[in-house]
């Protein structure tokens, strides 16, 4: 079955820091990853997304992530993080796509904490 | 002009009564979807729908029945709720192969 993990529970780093939280997934054909952010209170929003080309996708907020195949990993980064970026990340694959749906799997998340 | 927008907000509810949760989105999607978080945040599909239609219907107690009236609508109706109910309840809608948008989410306690 596809699944999703996220090694790191919580990250702590410095504002200005540079940011790299993991994510790795298990899927058998070529997937479609997402990374998803979750400030306190709040709904998901998208930061970017994989389908195919390029391997390193940008995303909003400065946030970039680099698909590799040969790692089965979708990590997600940023140069310099900022105080408004502390909240839970996760990372998510398309688990089954029915032609009318798509079957989102989460992985647990990572809360990320800015030290100023 | 929010895209997804869910009521209400919170749900503090007793046990054994029942609730429903409404859902909305203005994005012309075919999709919507249903996910539980629960209070370890983990996220999990619960339903889909498109064009009123179920597609997908995980393992979900009976006590669960969603409905959408119209494509831009999905709600979800909750019997005999449970201690083990209370988490996040999220609404999304995507056209199928492209992202999935969410609410805000609606915090259901159960006491």
């Amino acid at each position: 079955a596809q699944s999703v993990t996220q090694p790191d529970i919580h990250i702590t780093v410095s504002e200005g820091a540079s940011l790299e939280l993991r994510c790795n997934y298990s899927y058998g054909a070529t997937p479609y990853l997402f990374w998803y952010v979750q400030s306190p209170g709040q709904g998901l929003q998208l930061l970017l997304k994989y389908f195919s080309g390029d391997t390193l996708v940008q995303g909003i907020k400065g946030f970039e992530a680099e698909f590799k195949r040969s790692q089965s990993s979708f990590n997600l980064r940023k140069p310099s993080v900022h105080w408004s970026d502390a909240a839970e990340y996760f990372c998510a694959v398309v688990a089954l796509n029915t032609g009318t749906a798509s079957k989102l799997t989460f992985g647990t998340g990572t809360r990320l904490q800015v030290t100023l | 002009d929010t895209a997804v927008s869910q009521t209400p907000k919170y749900l503090v509810t007793q046990m054994g009564n029942d609730k429903s949760i409404k859902c909305e989105q203005n994005l012309g999607h075919d999709t919507m979807y249903w996910y539980k978080q629960d209070s370890k945040k983990f996220l999990k599909i619960m339903f889909s729908y498109n064009n009123k239609e179920l597609i997908i219907n995980e393992t979900v107690p009976n006590r669960f029945s969603p409905k959408s009236p119209d494509k831009a609508h999905l709600n979800l109706h909750i019997n005999s709720l449970e201690l083990g109910d209370s988490a996040v309840y999220f609404c999304a809608s995507s056209q199928v192969f492209h992202e999935q948008f969410f609410g805000p989410g609606t915090r259901l306690t159960v006491l």
